[in-house]
């Protein structure tokens, strides 16, 4: 595997259930993203992490709860979400250092999500 | 403050003829600029980047992007669009230094055969 990749491609989940969703990055990088994707709208950064740090939470609702157990792997754990939740979760990571950020983010293929 | 705005939500043109692609930008600082392109069903690809090299960036697949401080642009071109460039376009803005893209609202090409 090459890149940064995600699992699943799709899910289709009820408002009670609980799911999470997984993202691989192959590249060596040190920093990693989630972001939502909605029709007719920018794309939302979600979480940061940086060197498995969470640096930036951009007012998410605590239905979505991220992990990142090391540099290479980044999870976002679901539980009763809404229908307006529906959207494709992108994930992306990055390559940080101290002094100087190499903000190009690659990005996954994403999670295409539908919430009934 | 950062933010991009795609003058286009929606661009149409025939293949083999030129393709441009509209974006100003807003930073209070030094910017980085992208161009990240989106295919059906897939992820999100850099086809180019400005980091206070040279102002006119030449990327993937044919496409270039040339940063006009004055103008705060930073438009896509390519002087001959294929019907494979049929897809979604973002620009992206990032202080030089920091981790995060502000995307614009995505234009959308499509090409006429």
């Amino acid at each position: 595997e090459t890149g940064v990749t995600q699992t699943p491609r799709h899910l289709v989940m009820g408002m009670t259930n609980k799911k999470s969703l997984k993202c691989e990055q192959h590249l060596g990088h040190n920093a990693m993203y989630w972001y939502k994707q909605s029709a007719k709208k920018p794309l939302e950064l979600m979480f940061v992490y940086n060197f498995k740090e969470q640096t930036e939470n951009n007012s998410v609702p605590s239905r979505f709860s991220p992990e990142c157990p090391n540099s290479s792997h980044l999870f976002l754990h679901l539980h009763t979400l809404q229908p307006e939740d529906s959207a494709l979760y992108l994930c992306a990571s990055s390559q940080v250092t101290l002094r100087f950020s190499y903000n190009e983010q690659f990005f996954g293929p994403g999670t295409r999500l539908t919430v009934l | 403050a950062q933010s991009v705005t795609q003058l286009d939500s929606h661009v149409s043109v025939s293949e083999g003829t030129p393709v441009l692609l509209r974006c100003n930008y807003s930073s209070s600082y030094s910017p980085s600029l992208f161009w990240y392109v989106q295919h059906p069903n897939k992820g999100l690809q850099l086809l180019l980047k400005y980091t206070s090299a040279a102002t006119l960036v030449k990327g993937i697949n044919g496409f270039e992007a040339e940063f006009k401080k004055s103008e705060t642009s930073f438009h896509l071109t390519k002087p001959s669009a294929h019907m494979s460039d049929a897809a979604e376009y973002f620009c992206v803005v990032s202080q030089t230094g920091a981790n995060n893209l502000f995307f614009g609202t995505g234009t959308r090409l499509t090409v006429i055969p």
